[in-house]
């Protein structure tokens, strides 16, 4: 059980267009989700949390506008990064609790997404 | 905030050999989790074993045990008998009142046949 899908696994795209990364609960459903960005060799860095059916919360120094986060349904969240440039490329990694903020909540990840940006 | 340290970058140990990575954190908290994840090649995050602060026996997971020391702010990971499907980055994690993860830099560990 707890399984996390990611979708695509890896994407490549030109700068300036938009991609959009979706995150699936496929066993429990997600009161929670959190979208972190890994690079090369480093830890994971959180971006935000989304809770289903609310705005998400944004880490200080990401740019919600750059990085737009949905959390439509207990089981899908997806991420766009708007107008890409070759900075944003990066591994993106998403992970789900059942629980929403309780400390008892394991977080279950996804397999990530490699992005490219041209 | 919490930080979390892992102070070995790279670990190396034989197969069927044990080996026991550290962790330390900081935090003022007295209720938390603590966490150990591993990240093979594949970069699929997988949880090893978990911790809550409240409880002072160790927990383990087959051949994964922790040694929590709650006083020192240490959360070691052991693996005995290592396989070679053990070599992967591990990261010791911290999940407080604020409910998110702190992740510590990471401990890439290989496994020599």
């Amino acid at each position: 059980g707890a399984v996390v899908s990611q979708h695509p696994s890896w994407v490549i795209c030109k700068s300036g267009t938009s991609v959009k990364i979706e995150c699936r609960s496929l066993d429990f459903q997600a009161t929670t989700m959190f979208w972190y960005r890994q690079f090369p060799k480093q830890s994971l860095m959180l971006m935000a949390t989304s809770n289903e059916g609310s705005k998400a919360t944004y880490e200080q120094g990401v740019e919600k506008d750059k990085f737009l986060i949905n959390h439509a349904s207990l089981t899908l969240s997806t991420l766009t990064v708007t107008s890409a440039h070759p900075e944003d490329s990066s591994f993106y990694i998403c992970s789900a609790s059942s629980g929403g903020r309780q400390t008892t909540d394991t977080q279950y990840f996804g397999p990530g997404t490699r992005l490219t940006v041209l | 905030a919490q930080t979390v340290t892992q102070s070995q970058p790279e670990m190396s140990v034989q197969e069927a050999e044990t080996v026991t990575l550290s962790c330390t954190y900081d935090t003022s908290e007295s209720d938390y989790y603590l966490f150990w994840y591993k990240q093979p090649p594949s970069r699929q995050m997988i949880l090893v074993i978990r911790q809550e602060a409240y409880k002072q026996q160790n927990a383990t997971e087959n051949r994964f045990s922790v040694n929590f020391q709650k006083a020192a702010k240490s959360f070691s990971l052991k693996i005995s008998d290592s396989q070679l499907g053990d070599a992967a980055m591990y990261f010791c994690a911290y999940k407080g009142s604020n409910y998110k993860l702190t992740f510590g830099k990471g401990t890439l560990l290989t496994v020599n046949p």
